[in-house]
């Protein structure tokens, strides 16, 4: 069974500019959040989607916005882009709400530089 | 304010013996309680979950200890192995969160040999 899927693994962006991240869940599971990883905040909730629509919602700018497709995929896209928002970009699946037998898997996450 | 609290920020065991990793939370609504795994530049392992209507879950070498009333919550590993090096992150969730997960900071625990 495959894991979840992101893509791109590494990008560099130079201030200013916009960057969308690609996120595909393990297959049935039909939540996918957003988290963002920095060696000073490190794991921080950025937002969950469930069948289209957004669910819950962290404490970041509206720069950060997402969606999700019909099929699960997700997109999270960042714009004008700032230093601060080089991180480590996770994106986690699961059927439904976390709970025993339902857990939250990660993917591997998308290493964002901006210069 | 952070609600859930990992308050090493390493360990260092000897092969063998014993990991303790602690975690504490402020929020009672936390219901449900998960221990990941990460390594630099990769995504958490999900390693052990528990409910709050237990008060041990245990999966091979990993149990997990939660005490309600203390809000706390332990990660035991016994026995240590190198391959155990790694960053240790304490998440929970609430009824009411979806599935949004708070994290702690996280502890690095390295395995000697």
């Amino acid at each position: 069974k495959a894991g979840v899927t992101q893509t791109p693994r590494y990008l560099i962006k130079t201030r200013g500019q916009q960057v969308t991240l690609s996120c595909s869940p393990i297959s049935g599971h039909r939540s996918v959040s957003w988290y963002q990883q920095t060696p000073g905040q490190g794991l921080q909730f950025l937002f969950e989607y469930f069948s289209e629509t957004q669910r819950n919602k962290g404490n970041f700018p509206g720069r950060f916005s997402g969606r999700q497709f019909s099929n699960s995929r997700s997109e999270m896209n960042v714009s004008t882009l700032e230093l601060g928002d080089s991180a480590l970009y996770l994106c986690a699946s699961s059927r439904d709400l976390p709970r025993p037998g339902n857990t939250i898997y990660f993917g591997e996450g998308s290493w964002l530089t901006v210069v | 304010d952070q609600q859930v609290k990992q308050n090493s920020p390493s360990l260092s065991v000897q092969e063998g013996r014993i990991s303790i990793l602690n975690c504490d939370y402020t929020n009672s609504m936390f219901d449900y309680f998960l221990w990941y795994k990460k390594y630099p530049a990769e995504g958490p392992t999900f390693l052990i979950s528990i409910s709050s209507i237990k008060d041990k879950n245990e999966d091979g070498r990993f149990t997990v200890f939660l005490n309600k009333s203390a809000k706390h919550l332990s990660l035991h590993i016994v026995p240590s192995q190198p391959g155990d090096s790694a960053v240790y992150f304490c998440a929970a969730s609430a009824k009411l969160g979806a599935q949004k997960l708070v994290f702690g900071q996280g502890t690095r625990l390295t395995i000697n040999p």
